[in-house]
C-alpha cells in the first residue's frame, strides 16, 4: 500500500538556520506529494505541492523537489524564523485517493 | 469568513457519555473528512463523505458514527466515550473525491476523564 516516512522530530534549529526535514515515500504510480503544516492549537494548512515529477513546490520560502529517482519530497527553507516553529506533514494522494500523511516533525526554532 | 469550522473547540467529558461534534464547511464542496490526531501528533483517517455517502470508512470503533445532514455538514457522534478517545478530532473538506487539496477545520480537543 502507499505510505509515506518523514523523519522523527522533534527538531530544534536557530533563528536562520537552515531546515531539512526528509520524506520518502512508497506509492504505486504517479502519486501527488505535499506538505502541511499545523501551527499550534490549528488545523493543517496546505504549504506546498508537487503533481509530477521534477516539479518543485514553492511557498513561504519553502521548497521541495518531487523526485522520483528517489523516490523523496524534502523540505527545505534557507533560513527559519521563530513564527515557523509548527509540525510539518509529508503527504501523497494516487489517483485521487485519500490523502496518506507521515508521522509528523515537530519544528521548534529558538531566538 | 471561516472555511471550514467545528464545534465545540473544547469538550471535556465522562467516560460512558455519549457526545456530538458537529462540522460545517462553506466552501462547496463535495467531499468531507474525519480524522483523529493523538497526543504524538499522528494523523488517522477515520470517515469520508462525498455527497453526503460514506466512501471511507476505516477501522472505526462502531462507538463512533459520522452523519451528513447535507454536503455542507459532517458531524460525529459518539457513544459510550473511553479514555482512549481523548485526541483533537479534525473535520477537513475537499472539492470532490478526485481532487487532492484538503482544507482543515481548527479540531475539536476531547478530553474524557
Amino acid at each position: 500500500g502507499n505510505s509515506v516516512t518523514q523523519m522523527e522530530g522533534p527538531v530544534t534549529l536557530s533563528e536562520e538556520a537552515f531546515l531539512t526535514i526528509n520524506c520518502t515515500y512508497t506509492a504505486t504510480g504517479y502519486p501527488s506529494l505535499f506538505w502541511y503544516v499545523q501551527y499550534p492549537g490549528e488545523g493543517l494548512q496546505l504549504l506546498l505541492k508537487a503533481t509530477k515529477a521534477d516539479d518543485k513546490g514553492s511557498n513561504k520560502g519553502f521548497e521541495a523537489t518531487y523526485r522520483k529517482e528517489t523516490t523523496s519530497f524534502h523540505l527545505e527553507k534557507g533560513s527559519v524564523q521563530v513564527s515557523d516553529s509548527a509540525v510539518y506533514f509529508c503527504a501523497l494522494s494516487a489517483y485521487g485517493n485519500k490523502l496518506v500523511f507521515g508521522a509528523g516533525t515537530i519544528l521548534r526554532v529558538k531566538s | 469568513d471561516t472555511a471550514v469550522s467545528q464545534t465545540p473547540k473544547y469538550l471535556v467529558t465522562q467516560m460512558g457519555n455519549d457526545k456530538s461534534i458537529k462540522c460545517e464547511q462553506n466552501l462547496g464542496h463535495d467531499t468531507m473528512y474525519w480524522y483523529k490526531q493523538d497526543s504524538k501528533k499522528f494523523l488517522k483517517i477515520m470517515f469520508s463523505y462525498n455527497n453526503k455517502e460514506l466512501i471511507i470508512n476505516e477501522t472505526v470503533p462502531n462507538r463512533f458514527s459520522p452523519k451528513s445532514p447535507d454536503k455542507a455538514h459532517l458531524n460525529l457522534h459518539i457513544n459510550s466515550l473511553e479514555l482512549g478517545d481523548s485526541a483533537v478530532y479534525f473535520c477537513a473538506s475537499q472539492r470532490g473525491a478526485l481532487e487532492n487539496e484538503q482544507f482543515f477545520g481548527p479540531g475539536t480537543r476531547l478530553t474524557v476523564l
